[in-house]
């Protein structure tokens, strides 16, 4: 079946880096583009990253641009967000999702199960 | 950045009655909208996107509607399952935005 998965999560210091994977299978996972969301403990979800299907097209969010880069690996069906400069409002548990339809659509039909960011000194 | 405002915040409905959710763009978003569900402790789950298309196994007692900056989830005879959180989301202009969310509670 079409699955997600996230890894990578942990615990960070203040200004420090970590990346997060997203492991795609059950469908053709070089046809469809990436969406990262985040939600903060007891909060909304936000918006966070978009790559497309050839991962020439990148998409962030104003908080996150020039410290956060969206990349995939369509031979190992992953993508990936490398995260530097974390910040104590980066806490929160990362969801990948997958878009709708091949091409762009931007809504996101399956998602992960997510995996938590705790940033802390 | 596009803001959407989710009314009301939390709604408590009775099971077998019908709820129905708001959600207004600061600008028009045209259709280029969806609404998700979030029950606690689990992912979201796509309900409907271009502001009225049911997404794959979605029952027909989920309905949307609207256009331009206002916008409408309707749940008629809500069960169980249907007390979660929803969000509505646009994808009309960068960044995509979500809204603060709305809490279905049982009354």
């Amino acid at each position: 079946q079409v699955q997600l998965v996230e890894s990578g999560g942990g615990v960070v210091q203040p200004g420090g880096s970590l990346t997060l994977s997203c492991s795609a299978s059950g469908f053709t996972f070089s046809s469809y583009g990436i969406h990262w969301v985040r939600q903060a403990p007891g909060k909304g979800l936000e918006w966070v990253a978009m790559l497309n299907s050839d991962g020439h097209a990148q998409y962030y969010t104003d908080s996150v641009k020039g410290r956060f880069t969206i990349s995939r690996d369509n031979s190992k069906n992953t993508v990936y967000l490398q995260m530097n400069s974390l910040r104590v409002d980066d806490t929160a548990v990362y969801y990948c999702a997958k878009d709708l339809k091949t091409g762009w659509t931007n809504y996101m039909d399956v998602w992960g199960k997510g995996t938590t960011v705790a940033v802390s000194s | 950045e596009v803001v959407l405002t989710q009314s009301p915040a939390t709604l408590s409905v009775s099971p077998g009655e019908r709820a129905t959710l708001s959600c207004r763009a600061s600008q028009s978003v045209g259709t280029n909208l969806a609404w998700y569900q979030q029950k606690p402790g689990r992912s979201p789950s796509l309900l409907i996107y271009g502001a009225s298309v049911r997404a794959t196994g979605i029952p027909a007692s989920f309905s949307g509607s609207g256009s331009g900056t206002e916008f409408t989830l309707t749940i008629s005879s809500l069960q169980s399952e249907g007390f979660a959180v929803y969000y509505c989301q646009q994808y009309n202009k960068w960044p995509i935005t979500f809204g603060q969310g709305t809490r279905l509670d049982i009354k």
